[in-house]
């Protein structure tokens, strides 16, 4: 069983649309999770942290469920820049490496 | 810029050629990890360093991967006798590790291996 596992989707929305993207993971002693963003050909880039009581960024929240073991991305008010791949990972805080899910791409249409 | 930085940013090589790579992590990171992503996919963990030593490595390492950190700040991944697929993005990141205090990982741009 992979570590983080991500729908790749693709999810394609228009633009204003409010769009989810979960993700579970299997440790559950994991302690650390994020999200990253990754354009095309680009590098991952640290968009969010995700806290135990859920924490917000602007149009951007993030949810993590240990119950269920998965975490949650919600964009609202998507913009045509927020085209990209989102990354989930967890760091399950033995301090060691990160596992990346696959990543969920999304295209914002006009 | 402050940020990792990797280099080359592209490298092309033909098949049975050994490759290296450099990474400069962010200075006052202590820990730097290697990473492989290959198309459609999430980056797969390679290997990684707190300072100078290398505290973990996947069995995707095989033989002909090694990686070093000599002095605890930047790091060379070599591939030796490339094969078709080793093609992939080289990706390093850095973070700065404390224990039981949150750490994020950040990434430079990447190496893109081309073996021909």
């Amino acid at each position: 069983r992979k570590e983080v596992e991500q729908d790749p989707g693709p999810f394609n929305v228009p633009e204003g649309a409010t769009v989810a993207f979960n993700c579970t993971y299997s440790n559950s002693a994991s302690q650390s999770f994020f999200w990253y963003r990754q354009d095309c050909r680009k590098e991952p880039k640290l968009l969010m942290s995700v806290y135990s009581s859920g924490n917000e960024d602007g149009r951007f929240t993030a949810q993590l469920n240990r119950a269920s073991q998965y975490i949650s991305l919600l964009i609202r008010d998507s913009k045509l820049s927020d085209s990209a791949t989102y990354l989930c990972v967890v760091n399950p805080n033995t301090g060691n490496q990160f596992y990346f899910g696959t990543g969920t791409s999304l295209t914002v249409i006009p | 810029d402050t940020g990792v930085s990797q280099d080359p940013r592209h490298k092309i090589t033909k098949r049975g050629q050994n490759v290296t790579f450099r990474c400069d992590p962010i200075s006052e990171h202590n820990r730097l990890y290697w990473y492989r992503q290959t198309l459609g996919q999430g980056p797969e963990f390679l290997t990684y360093f707190q300072n100078e030593a290398q505290l973990e490595k996947s069995r995707l390492l095989s033989d002909r991967f090694s990686a070093e950190r000599p002095k605890g700040s930047f790091s060379t991944l070599e591939i030796q006798r490339t094969e078709q697929g080793d093609s992939a993005m080289y990706l390093c990141a850095s973070s700065l590790y404390s224990q039981g205090v949150r750490t994020e990982a950040f990434f430079g741009q990447g190496t893109r291996l081309t073996v021909v």
